[in-house]
């Protein structure tokens, strides 16, 4: 969806290094949410933020942490890469109402 | 390539024919459920949704079918298209916590034949 745009789209880092991925939505929804994506596993949640002052650990949070910036920016950090966070990484944004997830493209991180 | 779905379950349908693709979820509280489907190198998109009110609901070539009963959903494609190719997810509320969390299935992976 082109309303919620992530960046980079693919990154390959190096083990111990600090990455940032970057979400950015012009929905006007107040939450926003990380998931990354794993052959045979699902969507699986990282951490996720129903308004700015709000951030909240998923079933996945170790190894990561969020940043809030603002209403339309959420930006996820692996403060010291690990090859199994290798994954293909999504940002979701959520009105507070039906509870549907709008996704971006996705980041594809490789950790080598 | 999409690396996603390599070890998912798979639906293979003649383009033209009507597809079913089904979900079985844990929470008997679950009182919402969304499908979604996601197309090699995109995020997954919404499809369809349903209340725990509700047996059936139609949208364009889509029926979703709710069995609470064995806690069971089934998403129904009609007339498949080749642009029909995806995976498809069903989704549902945690056990705990607020309903704005979704717990995803796994997912299967559709695809149409020529």
């Amino acid at each position: 969806d082109a309303d919620v745009t992530q960046t980079p789209r693919n990154r390959i880092t190096k083990t111990g290094k600090r990455i940032m991925l970057e979400c950015s939505q012009t929905k006007g929804h107040d939450r926003m949410y990380w998931y990354r994506q794993d052959p045979g596993l699902g969507l699986r949640l990282i951490y996720y933020s129903f308004d700015v002052k709000d951030i909240n650990k998923g079933e996945i949070s170790d190894g990561y942490s969020v940043s809030r910036q603002a209403q339309a920016k959420f930006s996820l950090s692996l403060e010291s890469a690990i090859p199994n966070q290798t994954a293909l990484y999504f940002c979701a944004t959520s009105d507070g109402g039906r509870n549907i997830q709008y996704f971006g493209a996705g980041t594809r991180l490789s950790v080598l | 390539g999409e690396s996603v779905g390599l070890h998912l379950p798979t639906l293979s349908v003649q383009e033209g024919d009507n597809s079913i693709i089904n979900c079985a979820y844990s929470n008997s509280a679950s009182d919402y459920f969304i499908w979604y489907k996601q197309e090699s190198g995109k995020g997954p998109q919404f499809i369809i949704d349903i209340r725990s009110n509700m047996d059936k609901r139609q949208g364009q070539r889509v029926t979703v079918l709710l069995n609470k009963t064995v806690k069971h959903l089934s998403l129904q494609i009609a007339a498949t298209q080749p642009g029909d190719s995806a995976v498809y997810f069903c989704a549902e509320p945690p056990s705990t916590g607020t309903a704005s969390k979704l717990t995803f299935g796994t997912g299967t992976r559709l695809q149409v034949t020529l």
